[in-house]
Order: structure tokens, then C-alpha cells, then sequence
């Protein structure tokens, strides 16, 4: 039973499209984050949601819209994609702060041509 | 300057070998600091998490946090083919809701 899920594995697409990536977490967990790894495998901190509210917008382009509809899920829309948004974006999520640890999702590998 | 500092390696050790992680940072405000171990093509798996500075052991690891030297390690004793990942050091300041990372260090265990 996966604890933080994400779809799709795996997403290539052109230049100038929009696309979706779903996170679902089935921990009862409060809050969820949007993090991107970059081909250096540093993972930086897009957005952080806390029981459907957004607490945290780490100056990420408005081309990327988070949306939260229930605590359980957060998804990412992403417009006008560009080669420079290539990466691995992981889903994750905590009890309250994350003072515990957060639990990451497998990863959805973007790739822009 | 990067919040959090690690060497990004690659480390490369023989099976058995003791292997030494470290990271330092420049932020006072940082309280919680965590281990997490990455596969390759995989999510981040949380390894080991210390509050404040000290020890803790758990089997064949031991983080350390010394918050005066702004340094926490990660040792692994008797190394092991699969303990081969990427290794990232991550910490958190209380109630900010945003953990910072490390770039990660690769390490591979050679058998």
C-alpha cells in the first residue's frame, strides 16, 4: 500500500504544453510539498500545503499552479512548459511541520523537447 | 552560499569499510536534521532524524549533530553493497514547514 503516490511516472512533452502531476498520500498526514530535483539531484521546495491551504511559494514561475483539493491530494499544473523545467518532481508530505520527517513519492520524471 | 553544504563525492569505500557523511550549514535557526537515502530512479527514504545536537544510533547508523560546529555526519559501519545511493542530508527549523537539503553525496560500496 503506497504511502505517497504520484502519476505519471514518466512525462515527455513538447515545448509550450500544459501538463498535470497528481500526489496522492494516504498517511492522514496535514501537510503537503512540492519539491524539484534538478540534474545535480538538489531538491529545492516549490510549494508547501497545510490541510488545503498554501503555506509556502518558494518563488517558483505562476506558469506552475498547485491546487489542493482535499488534504489527502495536491496536484501540480504546469503552462507553457519549457526545456528548463526538465526535471524529477517529488511529492511528499508530513505530520505538521515535517519535524519528524517527510514521506516522498517515487518521483515523476519530466523531460521537455 | 548554499543553506546546507555536502560534499556531492562520488564516494567510493570497500564492503566492511566505515563510511563518514557530513554536511555543515550556516543557519543557527536549524533544529530538526535528517538522513535520507536515495536510489537511483527513486523517492527519498528517511534514514535517520536527530532533534537539537548529540548521538543516536540505529544498527549499523549513527547521526551526529554538533551545533556549535554547525555539522551533523552520518556513519555507517560495516558497509554493504546495498547500502550504494545517493545521500542527503536535510534540516528543519521548527514550525517553518521547509525542509532545506543537502545536494547529496553519491556512495557506492564496492564488493
Amino acid at each position: 500500500d503506497t504511502a505517497v503516490s504520484q502519476t505519471p511516472k514518466y512525462l515527455v512533452t513538447q515545448m509550450g504544453n500544459d501538463k498535470s502531476i497528481k500526489c496522492e498520500q494516504n498517511l492522514g498526514h496535514d501537510t503537503m510539498y512540492w519539491y524539484k530535483q534538478d540534474s545535480k539531484k538538489f531538491l529545492k521546495i516549490m510549494f508547501s500545503y497545510n490541510n488545503k491551504e498554501l503555506i509556502i511559494n518558494e518563488t517558483v514561475p505562476n506558469r506552475f499552479s498547485p491546487k489542493s483539493p482535499d488534504k489527502a491530494h495536491l496536484n501540480l499544473h504546469i503552462n507553457s512548459l519549457e526545456l528548463g523545467d526538465s526535471a524529477v518532481y517529488f511529492c511528499a508530505s508530513s505530520q505538521d511541520s515535517g519535524g519528524y520527517g517527510y514521506t516522498f513519492g517515487s518521483g515523476t520524471r519530466l523531460t521537455v523537447v | 552560499q548554499k543553506e546546507v553544504e555536502q560534499d556531492p563525492g562520488p564516494l567510493s569505500v570497500p564492503e566492511g569499510a566505515i563510511v563518514s557523511l557530513n554536511c555543515t550549514y550556516s543557519n543557527s535557526a536549524f533544529q530538526y536534521f535528517m538522513w535520507y537515502r536515495q536510489y537511483s530512479r527513486k523517492g527519498p527514504e528517511l534514514l535517520m532524524y536527530t532533534y537539537s545536537s548529540g548521538n543516536k544510533e540505529d544498527g549499523r547508523f549513527t547521526a551526529q549533530v554538533d551545533k556549535s560546529s554547525k555539522y551533523i555526519s552520518l556513519f555507517i559501519r560495516d558497509s554493504q553493497p546495498s547500502d550504494s545511493a545517493t545521500y542527503l542530508c536535510a534540516m528543519l527549523i521548527q514550525g517553518a514547514q521547509k525542509l532545506v537539503f543537502g545536494q547529496g553525496t553519491r556512495l557506492t560500496i564496492n564488493p
